[in-house]
């Protein structure tokens, strides 16, 4: 299994729901990351898990807050959101902070906020 | 941080050998140097990653100069399922985490 699994692929939501994105790997891999990425643009990085612990957050709005349940699960809870945080979610995961190493990405959630 | 610069865009025909250039003259000793690519906003798929040496695998080879200022992707017999943005990316370190930082990207257009 070489695969990292985002679920929903796509979610509207109104700027006063709570809603959140699940992102799951079953490679071993023990960071994992969160970046946005808006259309024509390259991915930003958002929030990076190693071991669980959440180890870098670019600055990100208190209206995303991430999870790391387990090793293997990375949540991104979404609660007020702005018309301006529609884009695609992307999860990657890396099997650890060594160097080198692949890192591999999901295939994003597509998320509209209304 | 360690920034990239690419061109914009690139044509190739079909069945000609893709050159895709990139410098990162800020790079540090320790920061490796990944390209990716994305198709019609899948997720970013993994090609090529490298520190010093040249290196090859089934999709590609990645030519790293001696001073590690810049490096060229080299598609070596494009097909049009190879238009993409292709990204030359330095993966920096902040503390014991490693994170890709993305440039802006290169759209590369393979044509019959």
């Amino acid at each position: 299994d070489t695969e990292v699994t985002q679920t929903p692929k796509h979610l509207v939501m109104g700027m006063t729901n709570k809603k959140s994105l699940k992102c799951e790997q079953h490679m071993g891999h023990r960071a994992m990351y969160w970046y946005k990425q808006k259309a024509k643009k390259p991915p930003e990085l958002m929030f990076v898990y190693s071991y669980e612990k959440l180890s870098i957050n670019e600055s990100v709005p208190s209206r995303f807050s991430p999870e790391c349940p387990n090793s293997s699960l990375l949540n991104l809870h979404l609660h007020a959101l702005q018309p301006e945080d529609s884009a695609l979610y992307l999860c990657a995961s890396i099997r650890s902070q060594g160097a080198g190493g692949e890192l591999f990405f999901g295939e994003g959630s597509r998320l509209t906020v209304l | 941080d360690a920034k990239t610069t690419q061109p914009t865009s690139m044509d190739c025909a079909e069945g000609r050998a893709a050159n895709l250039p990139c410098n990162h003259s800020t790079i540090s000793g320790n920061e490796y140097v990944y390209w990716y690519r994305q198709i019609h906003s899948q997720g970013p798929q993994y090609i090529i990653h490298g520190l010093k040496n040249n290196e090859t695998n089934e999709m590609a080879s990645l030519i790293i100069t001696e001073d590690r200022k810049s490096s060229t992707l080299i598609l070596p017999h494009a097909t049009l399922r190879d238009t993409a943005v292709y990204y030359c990316i330095v993966r920096v370190f902040s503390g014991n985490t490693g994170k890709l930082i993305f440039g802006q990207g290169t759209t590369l257009q393979v044509k019959p």
